[in-house]
């Protein structure tokens, strides 16, 4: 059973500052999601990795796939409060499958 | 375009009672999956349908929980006998059919149980 590990839970950080989530998964995935929630929404799609050493960037938001080590990251350059929300990564079940597991979020709260 | 569609938006209603959640997907997206989440259990996968293949319920916490698509488009999640512990979120999400495609979600419902 493919198990998905999030770390940190909760994370508060000041504007401006850098910080890293990190997505620990259990089996051999071939890609993985990134998601955000904010509070009393519903779930918004941020990143497809789609392969091993695949890097996406939006804005501030960078991720990245290490299929080899199971993980996957999710890098905040110079956070500002708007992206204060719930992030959420997600591999298959298992590779080539659609059905996706899902982590337990990471709780972001930025500061001014 | 228009995204997905989920209601009603909030659901209250008595133990015991009969529910039916409504989910409409982003036309042309051929898979549909229901999910679960709540404060203690997190984000959890219910049940799963893609085209005309049998759907995948390996989710589905208990003989009370059946969902089914008509058309290969809308979708209706039914819980028999509500209990409390089913008051959560119940996200729909839809996708293209193949495994690259992300899923895209709708708004929720909201389900109390009283």
């Amino acid at each position: 059973e493919l198990k998905v590990e999030q770390n940190p839970l909760f994370l508060s950080m000041q504007e401006g500052k850098n910080y890293t989530i990190y997505c620990n998964y259990s089996t051999t995935s071939d890609r993985l999601y990134w998601y955000r929630q904010d509070p009393g929404k519903s779930l918004e799609s941020l990143f497809v990795l789609l392969s091993n050493g695949a890097v996406k960037q939006e804005g501030r938001l960078m991720a990245s796939l290490d299929t080899k080590a199971r993980l996957s990251t999710l890098h905040i350059t110079a956070a500002v409060h708007d992206l204060s929300a719930t992030y959420f990564c997600a591999p298959p079940e298992v590779q080539g499958a659609q059905k996706l597991v899902f982590g337990q979020g990471t709780r972001l709260t930025i500061n001014p | 375009g228009a995204g997905v569609s989920q209601s009603p938006s909030n659901k209250v209603t008595e133990k015991g009672k009969d529910v039916e959640l409504r989910c409409d997907p982003i036309s042309g997206h051929t898979a549909l999956y229901w999910y679960r989440q709540s404060l203690g259990q997190g984000l959890e996968f219910l049940i799963y349908f893609q085209g005309n293949s049998a759907p995948d319920k390996s989710g589905l916490p208990s003989d009370r929980f059946s969902a089914e698509r008509t058309g290969g488009s809308v979708s209706t999640l039914t819980i028999q006998r509500t209990q409390q512990e089913d008051s959560a979120v119940y996200l729909c999400a839809s996708s293209f059919g193949g495994p690259i495609y992300e899923q895209y979600f709708g708004p929720g419902t909201r389900l109390t149980v009283t």
